[in-house]
């Protein structure tokens, strides 16, 4: 199986800071990586496929980057509806794997 | 936009059967392939399986010896049977639509997630 790993595991930021999370796959990947935020008592939602493409509806402050095996999550101007936890996932082959997921909290 | 609704019991006696079905509306289920997926504290989010419209299967090898997926185009609804539970099988379950464009997958659509505990 491949593994992918995010850190941090956690994060304290305030509004309007740059987030960097980043995401490392045990073995080469491409593109085939996505990026997920789980608010609170939520599934998921998908924010970012193919490692730097943005879903329809999603705002541009998020933004996504990296092949390989390294991946970045960036939002670039961190707002009160962004504390949650985010999830990257490979697409690459099966099973599928989800990072651990790095939860962004309040400083 | 493409609504999924999981449905099943909440509450699993160890070694029996867990049993539950996601219902799909908005959309069709046809031309898609279709997951499940489980969230606990102890493992994260962990893949199950997938079932395409047609009826072909992919399950995680950690899983396979006790799922079975299928699906019912008729009704726009798809199950899963999780065999031999155990309290390690207590999780959030969740359905979800695996999207794709250009040959890229990813989960566009998510049930609420369905609460299953076994004991």
């Amino acid at each position: 199986d491949i593994q992918v790993t995010q850190s941090p595991s956690s994060l304290s930021a305030s509004i309007g800071d740059r987030v960097t999370i980043t995401c490392r796959a045990t073995q080469s990947i491409g593109r085939y990586l996505n990026w997920y935020q789980q608010r609170p008592g939520k599934a998921p939602s998908l924010l970012i496929y193919a490692a730097s493409n943005l879903q329809s509806g999603v705002p541009s402050r998020f933004s996504g980057s990296g092949s390989g095996t390294d991946f970045t999550l960036t939002i670039s101007s961190l707002q009160p509806e962004d504390f949650a936890t985010y999830f990257c996932q490979q697409s690459y082959n099966t099973p599928r794997t989800f990072g651990q997921g790095t939860k962004v909290e309040i400083k | 936009q493409v609504q999924l609704q999981e449905s099943g019991p909440g509450l699993v006696k160890p070694s029996e059967t867990l049993s539950l079905t996601c219902s799909v509306s908005g959309g069709s289920i046809s031309g898609f392939h279709w997951s499940w997926i489980r969230q606990s504290p102890g493992k994260g989010l962990e893949w199950v399986g997938y079932i395409y419209y047609s009826g072909t299967t992919d399950y995680n090898p950690s899983l396979k010896s006790r799922v079975t997926m299928s699906i019912d185009t008729s009704k726009n609804q798809f199950s899963l049977k999780l065999r031999s539970v155990t309290a390690a099988d207590t999780a959030l379950y969740y359905c979800a639509r695996d999207g794709y464009d250009s040959g890229w997958y990813y989960y566009d659509s998510w049930g609420q997630g369905a609460l299953v505990t076994v004991s």
